[in-house]
């Protein structure tokens, strides 16, 4: 099991511009997360699909933020345009299903100059 | 409320000593509490977890228990090792799918 799959790992650039995260969960999994963690906010939950539905994006910070899930293996996180306060390790996580452990991707560092 | 309390937020330990951490949540209703190990710029990992019909749980050398009734949970490290050098979180479910995390803890194994 190659586990959940996330790109780029590192990620530098400039305000204004769109940042695009990608995140493959692991195979069979119904229930993706994308999370922010920033030493002083910790791990904030952004967006939670279940099947590829968007079921709780309360935590996504404002509209330059979108997040899709056109296919079960897929699943993408926008910032458009990208500001420096939005610097921080996204993390995407998948689950068998929801309240069923959580297995996290490697991470994006995304620094926003 | 939401909100999870992790302490410490640092603990240094000599090597083969063990470690404790202490999380309580105020949610009546959370059923599910697992526990991350975080290493430097690496992803967080599930290391263990417990459900809310369980008191107890252990897997060689970590041990969670759960007191339902005061709403608090631990985690156990016994004969720490180097490695086990990490930042551990707790967290707690919140309804059907969330997870609000404890502020973490940083360990340090001491050789």
């Amino acid at each position: 099991d190659a586990g959940v799959i996330q790109s780029p790992r590192h990620e530098v650039t400039e305000m204004g511009q769109e940042v695009t995260l990608r995140c493959k969960p692991i195979s069979g999994h119904n229930s993706l997360f994308w999370y922010r963690q920033t030493m002083m906010r910790g791990l904030e939950l952004l967006i939670y699909f279940n099947n590829n539905v968007p079921i709780d994006d309360s935590g996504m910070p404002e509209d330059r933020f979108s997040a899709k899930m056109p296919n079960a293996s897929f699943s993408t996180l926008k910032i458009q345009p990208s500001e420096p306060r939005d610097s921080a390790v996204y993390f995407c996580a998948s689950s068998t299903d929801s309240n069923q452990p959580q297995h996290f991707g490697d991470g994006t560092r995304l620094s926003i100059l | 409320g939401e909100n999870v309390e992790q302490h410490p937020s640092t603990l240094s330990v000599q090597e083969g000593d063990s470690a404790v951490i202490k999380c309580t949540y105020s949610d009546s209703a959370s059923n599910y509490f697992p526990w991350y190990k975080q290493e430097l710029g690496k992803r967080p990992q599930l290391i263990i977890d417990i459900r809310s019909n369980v008191g107890e749980k252990k897997d060689q050398r970590i041990a969670v228990t759960l007191n339902k009734t005061a709403k608090h949970f631990s985690l156990h490290i016994t004969e720490t090792q180097p490695e086990d050098s990490a930042v551990y979180f707790c967290a707690a479910s919140i309804g059907d799918y969330k997870l609000s995390f404890g502020a973490g803890t940083t360990v340090t194994v001491r050789a």
